[in-house]
């Protein structure tokens, strides 16, 4: 069964980066069967799909966060991680890193960690 | 880009009762669709992908149809633990871009 679950610090000050991993067990990020994905969802409202990335390191952004989110890999640790830079409040939320999972050419998320709230404050 | 909304973006309803979710995208997007069941403080859960297929454990009172444009998420029979929130989402494009509907919560009447 797979499992993963998301670690880091859950306050960050304004203008400062946000850093995130994602340990997975149960699998291998290695195995290039799956991208693995970040997504958040602020308090109260929807899901917003943040990038992903391959084992390989290839990755595609949401263009809307594009120019301040990096997603990492090390298949060393079977972990991916995220940084959000220059955040603000309005990037206070809860984070989720998944797997997302192809059937065809059509893709989703079937494994999801338990998420992470990320506060924004000073 | 695509966008997604849903309807309605809340309901009421009763144990027994057979509800019935729509989501529309803002383009054709085939069958590209999923459906997920977020519980408060939890994480979203797959039920439905591919418009239709029922996720690996999920009751089959949930269904899912639709292609193109308009899609239905259909729980037949509601069940005390299916008062939840409900999001659609599409990854109609090569390299996926993902999108999610706002959402439809159901709750108890």
């Amino acid at each position: 069964q797979v499992q993963l679950q998301e670690s880091g610090p859950g306050l960050v000050k304004p203008s400062q980066t946000l850093s995130l991993t994602c340990t997975v067990s149960g699998g291998s990020i290695s195995s290039g069967d799956y991208y693995w994905s970040w997504i958040r969802q602020p308090p109260g409202k929807g899901l917003e799909w943040i990038g992903y990335i391959y084992y390989s390191g290839s990755t595609y952004y949401n263009p809307s966060l594009k120019s301040r989110v990096t997603i990492s890999v090390d298949t060393s640790k079977n972990q991916f991680s995220l940084k959000l830079s220059s955040v603000t409040a309005a990037d206070t939320a809860v984070y989720y890193c998944a797997r997302v999972a192809d059937y065809g050419d059509l893709y989703y998320f079937d494994y999801w960690g338990q998420g992470t709230l990320v506060t924004v404050s000073s | 880009d695509i966008q997604m909304t849903q309807s309605p973006s809340s309901l009421s309803a009763s144990v027994g009762d057979r509800v019935t979710i729509t989501c529309r995208a803002s383009q054709s997007i085939s069958s590209y669709l999923n459906w997920y069941q977020q519980k408060p403080g939890k994480a979203p859960k797959l039920l439905i992908y591919a418009a239709s297929s029922l996720q690996s454990g999920v009751p089959s009172r949930f269904s899912g149809s639709g292609s193109g444009t308009d899609f239905t998420l259909t729980i037949s029979s509601l069940q005390p633990e299916d008062f939840a929130t409900y999001y659609c989402q599409q990854s109609y494009s090569t390299p996926p871009i993902f999108t999610f509907g706002p959402g439809t919560k159901v709750d108890i009447k």
